[in-house]
């Protein structure tokens, strides 16, 4: 979960689409996995997470699928709203430590 | 609840001076964490707490950073003396279980 910084890839979907962002995680011995969302000018936004021994977890328009033969993870959002434009970061940890690992996000633009 | 308190939310300064970021936890929350977010490297872990005691500083850039958290609901990271590559938001965050993480406003730290 190295960061790249200036160039995030963006996601750009009209509203009332699904959307899906993807996330590729480093380390195969995390056991617990966090999406959260970032609006210009305020701090990370806790969203959903999901533990390892699941592979599947559902919220208000929000799913997490986790894949751990690929160490893959995504966000599903349904019914994408212009509110749900920002940039969204998937974060591992590892068990016995407390580090959270981020991701280098994804912008999402939702467009009318 | 109000959520994570970090003050100031914008800081000018020249370099050279003393700069002293403060945050408040949520209450009940037993770890603190700091971080700081550029364009180029993203979120970066910079030191946590656990019930008030640094855990794990591995992050901080160098001696010029230092942080202490003299009581469960307050922390502070200084920068002494700050550089205009210290220019960044920096965040608070603090957590239950040391797991999701909630994250504070930040502070976004200009140096002249």
């Amino acid at each position: 979960g190295e960061s790249v910084g200036l160039h995030l890839p963006t996601l750009s979907v009209q509203e009332g689409d699904n959307s899906i962002i993807n996330c590729a995680y480093s380390n195969s011995a995390s056991d617990y996995f966090i999406w959260y969302k970032q609006e210009s000018g305020k701090g990370p936004q806790f969203i959903i997470d999901i533990r390892s021994n699941m592979d599947k977890r559902q919220g208000q328009r929000v799913t997490v699928l986790l894949n751990k033969t690929v160490k893959h993870l995504s966000l599903q959002i349904a019914a994408t709203q212009p509110g749900d434009s920002a940039v969204y970061f998937c974060a591992e940890i590892s068990g016995g430590y407390n580090k959270l690992i981020f991701g280098a996000g994804t912008r999402l633009a939702v467009h009318p | 609840d109000a959520g994570v308190i970090q003050s100031p939310r914008h800081e000018v300064t020249e370099m050279g001076q003393e700069v002293t970021l403060r945050c408040k936890p949520i209450s009940g929350h037993d770890y603190l964490f700091w971080y700081r977010q550029t364009m180029m490297r993203g979120l970066e872990l910079l030191i946590y707490f656990n019930n008030n005691v640094p855990i794990d500083d591995s992050g901080m850039p160098e001696d010029r950073f230092s942080a202490k958290m003299p009581n469960a609901s307050f922390s502070t990271l200084k920068i002494q003396p700050s550089e205009p590559r210290d220019s960044a938001v920096y965040f608070c965050a603090s957590s239950p279980q040391g797991e999701t993480q909630y994250f504070g406003p930040g502070t976004r730290l200009l140096v002249l």
